[in-house]
């Protein structure tokens, strides 16, 4: 059973702070990763993808892969009231005959106080 | 910018109805998928669509789901005997190829099935 982790927090944070955020993942044969913001009662948003090890920034976001240990973090520099939301994380398990589809992680919480 | 959009926003209906959910992916995407997420649970995966056919289906999607491209622009889901379970929030996804960099799959505002 491929598996993705995440805490599900809810993870408090003052304005302006860092915002940490990790998943694991199961499936040691995974290549593609992403995270999406999820609002309440919305779609999921794609905020981010990274497929290589290593960093990935874009803008206040930074995603973080580490395939030796199935680990992906994201980073939210300068938090923003705005980013409270529900993180996903996704997992795309390439290979063994997936066509792309995603397992995603339950979420992590995250809220940014004024 | 391009989005996917589903119709209706929300359905109520009836254990044992048929429902078709309807989804307009992205215009250039190639790869479509239907997922789902009962409240406060995880978003889970039931099938993706390719070419035509069906390219990968989970488990919850069993005998009851169908999918269809019935044109060039629409994607529907088919329930055809409703239970009280398949409540949930269903979420169409497109994207332009199903792997290397270009699987970002962006997802639509959903639809909101209530199973009474």
């Amino acid at each position: 059973q491929k598996e993705v982790e995440q805490n599900s927090g809810p993870l408090s944070v003052p304005e302006g702070a860092i915002a940490s955020l990790n998943c694991t993942y199961s499936d040691r044969g995974s290549q593609s990763f992403f995270w999406y913001r999820q609002y309440s009662g919305k779609s999921p948003e794609l905020i981010m993808s990274i497929y290589s090890n290593g960093d990935k920034e874009d803008g206040r976001f930074t995603a973080q892969l580490n395939k030796a240990s199935q680990y992906v973090s994201l980073l939210i520099r300068d938090s923003q009231p705005s980013d409270s939301a529900t993180y996903l994380c996704a997992v795309n398990p390439e290979g063994g005959g997936s066509q792309g589809n995603l397992i995603f992680g339950k979420g992590t919480k995250l809220s940014v106080k004024p | 910018e391009p989005e996917v959009t589903q119709t209706p926003s929300h359905q109520v209906t009836q254990m044992g109805q048929e429902v078709i959910l309807r989804c307009v992916p992205i215009s250039n995407h190639l790869y479509f998928y239907w997922y789902r997420q009962i409240l406060g649970q995880k978003v889970e995966f039931l099938v993706s669509f390719y070419n035509n056919e069906i390219s990968e289906k989970s488990e919850i999607f069993d005998d009851q789901f169908s999918v269809e491209r019935p044109d060039g622009s629409n994607f529907t889901l088919k329930i055809r005997s409703t239970k009280l379970e398949d409540s949930a929030m269903y979420f169409c996804a497109s994207s332009g190829r199903w792997s290397g960099d270009f699987n970002e799959q962006f997802f639509g505002p959903g639809t909101r099935l209530t199973v009474l």
